[in-house]
């Protein structure tokens, strides 16, 4: 059981450069979540997905987009990469669980961007 | 909107002592709360979460948290650290009655705990 598989583990990109992100889960979730780690600023939600076909802004939206191409599936794209974007990048998924009640969410193991 | 507060950077104890990493929360409904820890160089991993029912929540690694509904508080506690402890704890939370898909993070807290 893989649970979340994100591609590549480390990137370097030129400043207007564009590069997709992967992320892949097998554990049936519905909902699947773009972060950036910063130090000193935690992690901060990009983008979410509550199901396949729907996304919504985080709260650091600006210069991403994303794709749920499927279930399983939740792409995190640069269009025109920044210097400002050199980040850690995780992507995780959860859902409902027994009850009712959200189940903890599981994360990837990060992809290190830096952008130059 | 909901929000989570870590107001330490770091905290440091030593090995034996217990420990304390702070966590406050604001949701418009009712909270989800969830703790998880980060090792050098690796993703995120679930610790404990309070979800309803008894206030005082045990968790992976002898990690317990209590829930206080009246400081809107989330605080993670060991009554025995161990130097294997030592990581960055991250706090996040989810809205029950408003938009549920989301969860969000405090900025995480350092913990150091010396031999």
């Amino acid at each position: 059981n893989a649970g979340v598989t994100q591609t590549p583990k480390f990137q370097v990109l030129k400043t207007g450069q564009s590069m997709t992100l992967q992320c892949a889960q097998d554990m049936n979730h519905n909902s699947m979540y773009w972060y950036r780690q910063d130090p000193g600023m935690g992690l901060r939600l990009i983008y979410y997905s509550a199901s396949e076909g729907t996304t919504d802004k985080g709260e650091v939206p600006n210069g991403y987009n994303v794709s749920r191409l499927n279930k399983r599936e939740f792409s995190l794209r640069l269009e025109s990469a920044a210097p400002s974007q050199t980040s850690v990048y995780f992507c995780a998924s959860s859902e409902v669980g027994a009850g009712g009640y959200w189940a903890e969410a599981f994360f990837g193991q990060g992809t290190r961007l830096t952008v130059v | 909107a909901q929000s989570v507060a870590q107001p330490e950077d770091q905290v440091n104890v030593a090995e034996g002592n217990p420990l304390t990493v702070k966590c406050t929360y604001s949701v418009s409904g009712n909270p989800y709360l969830f703790w998880y820890v980060q090792y050098p160089n690796r993703g995120l991993q679930f610790l404990l979460k309070y979800i309803t029912g008894d206030n005082l929540v045990k968790g992976s690694y002898g990690f317990e948290a209590e829930f206080n509904k009246s400081q809107t508080s989330f605080h993670l506690k060991k009554p025995s650290a161990l130097v294997s402890d030592s990581a960055l704890y991250f706090c996040a939370v989810r809205d029950v009655l408003y938009n549920t898909d989301k969860l969000i993070f405090g900025t995480g807290t350092r913990l150091q705990v010396f031999p």
